[in-house]
């Protein structure tokens, strides 16, 4: 059974700051690992899809890992601003049709003016 | 395009009462899913309807959980009778259905239950 880690749990940054989170699952067999961002009352939005072959995506400031053998991914926010405070969820896609998503348990993130 | 619609938006009940929550998918999309996400958690899939069909229901309380998604389209999900447990913000997402490719998953706004 699939199981997806987040640490850390919730993390305070100054503005300006680089900062990195991190995400670890126990099955390498993935298909895929997406990072999400959850703002208070709103669903999920996706930020970065990283396909099993590939070993990191970028958009902007944010560039997301990930090393299946290890069983890890990071996302990397670079130049951190208020606004990019939000709780970022991974999840990782199975193999299938169903490509059904396991998540971790999300890192709170608040960067502080 | 319009996103997935979620409703309603909050609901309090008290415990051994029934809820119904309604999801409206992405027009065209042909998976949709059930997610409950209890405060501090990532979300966990309740259901999976492929078209009318249920795909994956592993995770689904049977005993007081249901799921139906008549014609294909809009989908309800049913507890009853509730449990303070229950309490937890209940997502809708859907997706397209391609064979042998990654279908995103949008998600709607979410439903915020509490059980009291």
């Amino acid at each position: 059974k699939q199981e997806v880690t987040q640490i850390p749990a919730a993390l305070s940054v100054p503005e300006g700051e680089n900062l990195v989170l991190n995400c670890s699952f126990t099955d390498s067999a993935i298909y895929n690992l997406q990072w999400f961002r959850q703002d208070p009352g709103k669903g999920l939005t996706s930020l970065l899809l990283i396909q099993s072959s590939q070993r990191e995506q970028t958009s902007g400031r944010l560039n997301a890992s990930l090393d299946k053998s290890s069983g890890r991914s990071t996302l990397y926010i670079a130049a951190s601003q208020p606004g990019d405070s939000a709780t970022y969820l991974c999840a990782v896609g199975g193999e299938g049709g169903a490509q059904k998503l396991v998540f971790g348990q999300g890192t709170r993130l608040t960067i502080n003016p | 395009e319009a996103g997935v619609a979620q409703s309603p938006r909050y609901k309090i009940i008290e415990k051994r009462q029934s809820v119904a929550f309604w999801c409206n998918p992405i027009s065209g999309h042909a998976t949709l899913y059930w997610y409950q996400q209890i405060l501090g958690q990532g979300p966990k899939l309740l259901i999976q309807f492929q078209n009318n069909g249920v795909v994956d229901d592993s995770q689904l309380p049977k005993d007081r959980f249901s799921a139906e998604r008549l014609k294909g389209v809009d989908s309800t999900l049913k507890i009853q009778p509730a449990k303070l447990e229950d309490s937890a913000v209940y997502l809708c997402a859907s997706s397209r259905y391609r064979i042998s490719s990654y279908n995103e998953q949008f998600f709607g706004p979410g439903t915020r239950l509490t059980v009291l």
